[in-house]
């Protein structure tokens, strides 16, 4: 995952906590993406950005939200987490918003919501 | 009506086989890329191709080969002596702009499970 990092990688919560899941990047990529995989649906997108504080929702949106204060950084916040939000997370990664732009993806943040 | 269909949940099949994985996509939009990815069992997800709508002629990369038939919307991907560490879940992937704009998104099948046995 050279050039992304996800923080945490795993948490475990309570429902009705807020957590915060961070991406971060070192290869100056204008877009950033927030998806989520669960089992039998692949992965949806929740949200993308593309610039500083430039963002906008993806087909998951409800429940979530980010913010990017700067190109190297995307935060994905749930405000009150529930069960149905436990899932892993991917954040990605591409030079521009056009199709034929590759996204690179993070390792993944697993979260649990008991 | 899923835009991006692997009919295919699971296949299993044992090492030297060949094995094709199946995807079918629907799209308005006469400019958009269907991609590959790979995640093995560690979990991180590896790109493997990507394909625009413009070029439907097939692509070989040692044991992977590619088969897009936009006649067909299918964009089927087949390993040839298949190993072990082909073992992993496989995505296939749509990539349009919605309304003509300008932000493609990336729209991912459910996933085929691959499982190739010693």
């Amino acid at each position: 995952d050279a050039g992304i990092t996800q923080s945490p990688r795993h948490k475990v919560t309570e429902t009705g906590t807020p957590v915060t899941l961070r991406c971060h990047q070192t290869e100056n990529h204008r877009y950033m993406y927030w998806y989520r995989q669960d089992p039998g649906h692949g992965l949806r997108l929740i949200h993308y950005s593309y610039g500083v504080k430039d963002t906008d929702k993806g087909e998951v949106s409800d429940g979530y939200s980010v913010s990017r204060s700067k190109t190297e950084d995307f935060l994905l916040t749930l405000e009150s987490a529930t069960s149905s939000q436990t899932s892993v997370y991917f954040c990605a990664i591409s030079p521009g918003g056009g199709g034929a732009n590759v996204l690179t993806f993070g390792a993944g943040s697993r979260l649990t919501v008991l | 009506a899923q835009k991006v269909t692997q009919a295919q949940t699971e296949i299993s099949v044992v090492e030297k086989e060949d094995v094709t994985l199946d995807c079918v996509y629907e799209t308005r939009d006469t400019t958009y890329y269907l991609f590959w990815y790979k995640q093995p069992p560690s979990g991180e997800l590896v790109f493997l191709i990507r394909r625009n709508s413009f070029d439907e002629q097939n692509e070989i990369s040692g044991r992977y080969s590619w088969n897009f038939q936009k006649s067909t919307s299918s964009f089927n991907f087949t390993i040839t002596a298949s190993q072990v560490v082909d073992s992993a879940v496989y995505f296939c992937a749509l990539s349009e702009a919605p309304s003509g704009g300008s932000n493609y998104k990336l729209t991912f099948g459910k996933g085929t499970l691959l499982t190739v046995n010693p």
